[in-house]
């Protein structure tokens, strides 16, 4: 089945820097991946998701790249604030599949400092 | 509803006790699943609905962990004779309204969480 390993499980930046957080799943006939943001105590909810047939995707301050070959993907947040802190899950699915479960990764703790 | 709904927010049993947890999804949404959230990490996938009918029990952790769905809306989760491992939040999300292609968007809940002592 799928496994999807994320990195770094924490990470901190100053206000205003970027953030990378990325990820890696293993398998090949997925091609779906949303990430989504948790705030403590709260919900996850999607930020963003990016299919298998492009390569990046953008909405405002948040991107997500995808290299299929090397089964990678990455979200790229800039100029952050401190209201990005949060968990990060990034996931995998097969999209159109008998049941589009997702797979998650094991979370980024993003702390941004003001 | 405006959004997924469960309950309780909060269950605390003691080791052997039976417990279930409810789940309202979005209404008009074909597709729900269960997922297990241990402290400090993702959530792991446990079991999918859609409708009334329980397509993918792949991911319950033994046979004391039960999901139903009856009436292809509400659902519960029943865990039977509670360990501590099973100490975890449990999310429920839902998509997909009926006639409407699947986006890929799950909406969670707020989760159950589960301490077992």
């Amino acid at each position: 089945g799928e496994n999807v390993e994320q990195h770094p499980s924490t990470l901190s930046v100053q206000e205003g820097d970027s953030a990378v957080i990325k990820c890696t799943y293993s398998d090949s006939a997925s091609n779906y991946f949303p990430w989504y943001k948790q705030e403590l105590g709260k919900r996850p909810q999607l930020i963003i998701d990016i299919r298998s047939n492009v390569g990046e995707k953008k909405d405002q301050r948040i991107a997500v790249t995808l290299n299929k070959t090397a089964k990678h993907f990455s979200l790229h947040i800039t100029e952050t604030q401190p209201e990005d802190s949060a968990v990060y899950f990034c996931a995998a699915s097969r999209y159109g599949g008998a049941t589009n479960k997702l797979i998650f990764g094991t979370g980024t703790l993003l702390a941004v400092q003001p | 509803g405006a959004g997924v709904s469960q309950s309780p927010r909060y269950k605390v049993a003691k080791r052997g006790q039976d417990v279930a947890l409810r789940c309202d999804p979005i209404s008009g949404h074909v597709s729900l699943f269960w997922y297990q959230q241990a402290l400090g990490q993702g959530p792991e996938f446990l079991t999918y609905f859609q409708n009334e009918a329980q397509l993918d029990k792949s991911g319950l952790p033994s046979d004391r962990f039960f999901a139903e769905r009856p009436e292809g809306s509400v659902s519960t989760l029943k865990i039977q004779r509670t360990q501590q491992e099973d100490s975890a939040v449990y999310l429920c999300a839902s998509t997909t309204p009926r006639d409407r292609v699947y986006t890929g968007e799950l909406f969670f809940g707020e989760g159950s969480r589960l301490t077992v002592l």
